[in-house]
C-alpha cells in the first residue's frame, strides 16, 4: 500500500477552516484516498473517501489534484469537538484490503 | 454509533492468561477486521475474516487467533498474555458492494486490555 506523509500536528481556532494535506507519491492507479478521524479511546470514524478531483459530504471536503500524489482534507468552521487525530490512508478501496494507519495528524482546536 | 459492538469494554488480566474479545459487525456486513492500537505502535491491522473465512493476515502474533462464526460475529483469542499486549483492540466491519468508492470500514468502540 502507498505510504502517506502528513503533518504530525496542527493548531486551529474555533470557526476557522482547517486544511490537512497528505502526500502519497506512490499512489497506484486503483488506489482510493480515505480519511478517518479518531478521538481518544474511540475507534476511528470514516470521514470521506475519494479517487480524483473533489468530493464533498456533510462533514468535510476532499481535494485531489490531477496527479493524485497528494490530497487535502478540508474541515469548514471547526469547533472544539473537532479536536482529534486525522488519518490519511491510501489503498484499493476501503474494504478491499486491510487499512494501514500512519501516525496521523493531531488537530487541536482552541477557543 | 457505528453499529459495530465489542465486548467487553475493559478487560484486566494477568500475564500468562488467555482472554477472548468479541465483536458483532454491523447488520449485513460480511467482513470483520481486527486491529490493535498501542501507544508505541499505533493502529495495526491483525486479521480479516470474510463470511467465515480468513481473508488477510497482518501483524498477528502466533499467540493470537481469531474466528468468524456463522452468525458473522467474530472472536479474537489472546493467549499467554504479556505486558506488551496491553492495548486497545478494535474490530471493524464492512460489506463490499462491488464499488470500491463506497466500501468503508466501520469501527467499533474497542476493548481496552490491561495485562498486569
Amino acid at each position: 500500500l502507498a505510504k502517506t506523509t502528513q503533518p504530525i500536528s496542527m493548531d486551529s481556532y474555533e470557526g476557522q477552516e482547517v486544511n490537512i494535506t497528505c502526500s502519497h507519491n506512490n499512489i497506484a492507479t486503483n488506489d482510493y484516498i480515505t480519511w478517518y478521524q479518531q478521538f481518544p479511546s474511540q475507534g476511528p470514524r470514516f470521514i470521506i473517501q475519494g479517487y480524483k478531483t473533489k468530493v464533498t459530504n456533510e462533514v468535510a471536503s476532499l481535494f485531489i489534484p490531477a496527479d493524485r500524489k497528494s490530497s487535502t482534507l478540508s474541515l469548514p468552521r471547526v469547533s472544539l469537538s473537532d479536536t482529534a487525530v486525522y488519518y490519511c490512508l491510501v489503498g484499493p478501496g476501503g474494504s478491499q484490503g486491510n487499512l494501514i494507519f500512519g501516525k496521523g495528524t493531531k488537530l487541536s482546536v482552541k477557543p | 454509533d457505528s453499529g459495530v459492538t465489542q465486548t467487553p469494554k475493559h478487560l484486566i488480566t494477568a500475564t500468562g492468561q488467555r482472554v477472548t474479545l468479541r465483536c458483532s459487525p454491523r447488520s449485513g456486513d460480511l467482513s470483520v477486521y481486527w486491529y490493535q492500537q498501542s501507544l508505541d505502535q499505533g493502529l495495526q491491522f491483525l486479521i480479516q475474516y470474510y463470511n467465515g473465512e480468513e481473508r488477510a493476515k497482518g501483524n498477528i502474533l502466533e499467540r493470537f487467533s481469531a474466528q468468524q462464526f456463522p452468525d458473522l460475529h467474530s472472536e479474537l483469542n489472546l493467549s499467554s498474555l504479556e505486558l506488551g499486549d496491553s492495548a486497545l483492540y478494535f474490530c471493524a466491519s464492512s460489506t463490499p458492494e462491488g464499488d470500491p468508492s463506497t466500501d468503508t470500514q466501520y469501527f467499533g468502540p474497542g476493548t481496552r486490555l490491561t495485562v498486569l
